[in-house]
């Protein structure tokens, strides 16, 4: 199966802040990746899917880049509500596959 | 507005039978899309377990050798429901559960999720 790999584990951010996470795949995936946010006690929620296209409803300051095996989630200015983990998942190959997260702490 | 709830007892003993059912409103699953269940644990993350599609044609994952054998999805389109069984549970099943809709047929994501059930494994 792919593995993917989300780097950093917890990152400290302040709001208006502008953010970069990063995941990377064990192989090529073209662009099929997706990107959740969870926040606690909560289902994850789709923000991104092909790597780019965002989900119904997300706000514009979520954007998402990347192609083969490396991708980025950027929120250009951070507000409270986006403090919560971040999950990668791959939807190029069977069985589908998620990263460990990446954690959004208040600084 | 789609909308899917988890159901099933938060507790189970180690070697019983683990069965969830997932009710979907605001949508009819006969209309099409896979319906997959997802759980997630402190030390195994979010693993995908298995989708099912209306014809109660499934898909399982088969790199959790763990579950191999004891995870069956199925369908029942009369209810709107689609279901998890997990037989012979053990300590390593314990997890919070969630049912989801595919964005597709099989695309691999989800765009609708349950809140989700946590079970616990435990005498």
């Amino acid at each position: 199966e792919i593995v993917m790999t989300q780097s950093p584990a917890t990152l400290a951010v302040s709001p208006g802040e502008r953010v970069t996470l990063s995941c990377g795949a064990s192989q090529s995936i073209s662009t099929k990746l997706a990107w959740y946010q969870q926040k606690l006690g909560q289902a994850p929620r789709l923000l991104i899917y092909r790597a780019s296209t965002r989900a119904a409803g997300v706000p514009d300051r979520f954007s998402g880049s990347g192609s083969g095996t490396e991708f980025t989630l950027t929120i250009s200015s951070l507000e409270s509500e986006d403090f919560g983990v971040y999950y990668c998942q791959q939807h190029d190959d069977w069985p589908q596959t998620f990263g460990q997260g990446t954690r959004l702490e208040n600084k | 507005q789609v909308e899917l709830q988890e159901a099933g007892p938060g507790l189970v003993k180690p070697s019983e039978t683990l069965f969830l059912n997932c009710s979907v409103s605001g949508y009819s699953i006969s209309s099409g899309f896979y319906w997959g269940w997802i759980r997630q644990s402190p030390g195994k993350g979010l693993e995908w377990l298995g989708s099912v599609f209306r014809t109660g044609s499934t898909f399982y994952n088969p790199s959790l050798t763990s579950l191999h054998s004891r995870v069956t999805v199925s369908v029942d389109t009369s209810k709107n429901q689609f279901y998890l069984r997990l037989t012979s549970v053990t300590a390593e099943d314990t997890a919070v559960y969630f049912c989801a809709k595919d964005a597709g047929y099989m695309y691999g994501y989800f765009d609708t999720w349950g809140r989700g059930t946590l079970v616990t494994v435990s005498s």
